[in-house]
């Protein structure tokens, strides 16, 4: 069975310092992961996949992931925070089980960018 | 491409009331789903189907039916609503179902917010 975890539930940040949200999986496949973001009141968009190729996986708005497959981990970066970033961020793995390709979400991190 | 479309925005019913949530796609996509989205929950799945005319239960698909007789549509129907049914559900689609291997990026509607009292 395929699962992910978010370590932290709310993540607050000040401009211009970096991002860091974690987030660890389980599964006994070859995982495909993925970040999306949500917006207050806004639906999901897609930030970043990874599809076993590169371990670092590049996204939109400058995040970042990196797959590490002996930590079981895929953790989201970003090196400069922005106001607009203060969104909550989920951490969701394909899952291959009952229920084929439907997506897995962790339960979010919501991220505040202080000024 | 509009692509998911979702109504209504914003839904306030009585409980026992029934409903039908819309979701269009214009992308001719194969692969549709409801999730619901609870503080702290994530989003859960709740129905999906991997073509018209073929639908499976999610996690939760305790009081929702679905049907799909086109491509384009599926919508989520709440025979008889519940406060426990509050909540806020997205409809999403892909390509192709998520088939092994398959990392077909799944595209989401923006939500419908639903208030059972």
């Amino acid at each position: 069975a395929q699962s992910v975890t978010q370590l932290d539930s709310h993540v607050s940040v000040s401009e211009g310092t970096p991002v860091l949200l974690r987030c660890n999986y389980s599964s006994s496949y070859s995982p495909s992961l993925f970040w999306y973001v949500q917006h207050p009141n806004k639906g999901l968009q897609l930030l970043l996949k990874y599809t076993s190729a590169a371990t670092l996986v590049k996204g939109i708005n400058g995040f970042e992931a990196e797959f590490k497959k002996s930590e079981t981990s895929f953790h989201l970066t970003k090196p400069s925070a922005h106001m607009s970033d203060a969104a909550e961020y989920f951490c969701v793995v394909i899952n291959y089980g009952g229920s084929q390709g439907n997506l897995i979400f962790g339960k979010g991190t919501k991220l505040s960018v202080k000024p | 491409n509009a692509g998911v479309t979702q109504t209504p925005k914003f839904q306030v019913l009585k409980t026992g009331q029934s409903m039908t949530l819309q979701c269009a796609q214009d992308m001719n996509h194969e692969y549709m789903s409801w999730y619901r989205q609870d503080p702290g929950m994530g989003l859960r799945l709740i129905h999906y189907s991997v073509g018209a005319g073929i639908t499976d239960q999610g996690e939760v698909p305790n009081g929702y039916n679905v049907s799909r007789s086109t491509t384009e549509d599926f919508p989520l129907r709440l025979l008889s609503a519940a406060p426990s049914q509050t909540s806020v559900y997205f409809c999403a689609s892909s390509p192709e179902p998520g088939l092994a291997g398959s990392t077909d990026t799944q595209y989401f509607g923006p939500g419908t917010r639903l208030t059972v009292l």
